[in-house]
């Protein structure tokens, strides 16, 4: 266990669904972070909160809506998702914002978009 | 912009031999490049860092060594057993800076 847990661990939505994904860490940290992953690709970075403040925006489409209600939590809204969002979404923290500083991952959640 | 090339790709050795997986940075203002290991069904691990000021560092069966001149890093690990089968990812970031740019991955299979 890293401190980091994930929900769901699956999810399947259609494309006029809304589902939310849900991170919360355990260890402290005062930055959290959303990554996608998909198959045979480096780890995309989505976005960045340092004690609740988003501090980066990496040119993610609207239909992807982040949301830091306190240094512990991350949720992740969808709503019209596209079948290429279907991927693994990972939460990762870390204890500062910065990059330089080791980041622990949760899990991930794998989304499927039919 | 900027960007991190991993290979190789997919590596096989036998148990017991080593594994040498390699990483180019764009970015000459990255100093800390760490290096990840994502295991099936779990979320990328540190397994080893390196900052700008070090040319190599060495953890048990794990080493990584940097060349800021050529901006390229390596991993190697030694004396390879099935556990060490997974992905392993490069990464390359800045301080002050808020991203973290991965390599795509290397999926190391290691052959009892």
């Amino acid at each position: 266990e890293t401190g980091v847990t994930q929900t769901p661990r699956h999810l399947v939505m259609g494309m006029t669904n809304k589902k939310s994904l849900k991170c919360e860490q355990h260890l402290g940290h005062n930055a959290m972070y959303w990554y996608k992953q998909s198959a045979k690709k480096p780890l995309e970075l989505m976005f960045v909160y340092s004690l609740e403040e988003r501090v980066e925006n990496n040119s993610v489409p609207s239909r992807f809506s982040p949301e830091c209600p306190n240094s512990s939590h991350l949720f992740l809204h969808l709503h019209t998702l596209q079948p290429e969002d279907s991927a693994l979404y990972l939460c990762a923290s870390s204890q500062e914002g910065y990059a330089a500083y080791e980041q622990y991952f949760g899990p991930g959640t794998r989304l499927t978009v039919t | 912009g900027e960007n991190v090339e991993q290979h190789p790709s997919t590596l096989s050795v036998q148990e017991g031999d080593s594994a040498v997986i390699k990483c180019t940075y764009s970015d000459s203002a990255s100093n800390y490049f760490p290096w990840y290991k994502q295991e099936l069904g779990k979320g990328p691990q540190l397994i080893i860092d390196i900052r700008s000021n070090v040319g190599e560092k060495k953890d048990q069966r794990i080493a990584v060594t940097l060349n800021k001149t050529a901006k390229h890093f390596s991993l190697h690990i030694t004396e390879t057993q099935p556990e060490d089968s997974a992905v392993y990812f490069c990464a390359a970031s800045r301080t002050g800076g808020f991203k973290t740019i991965f390599g795509a991955g290397t999926r190391l299979f290691v052959k009892a």
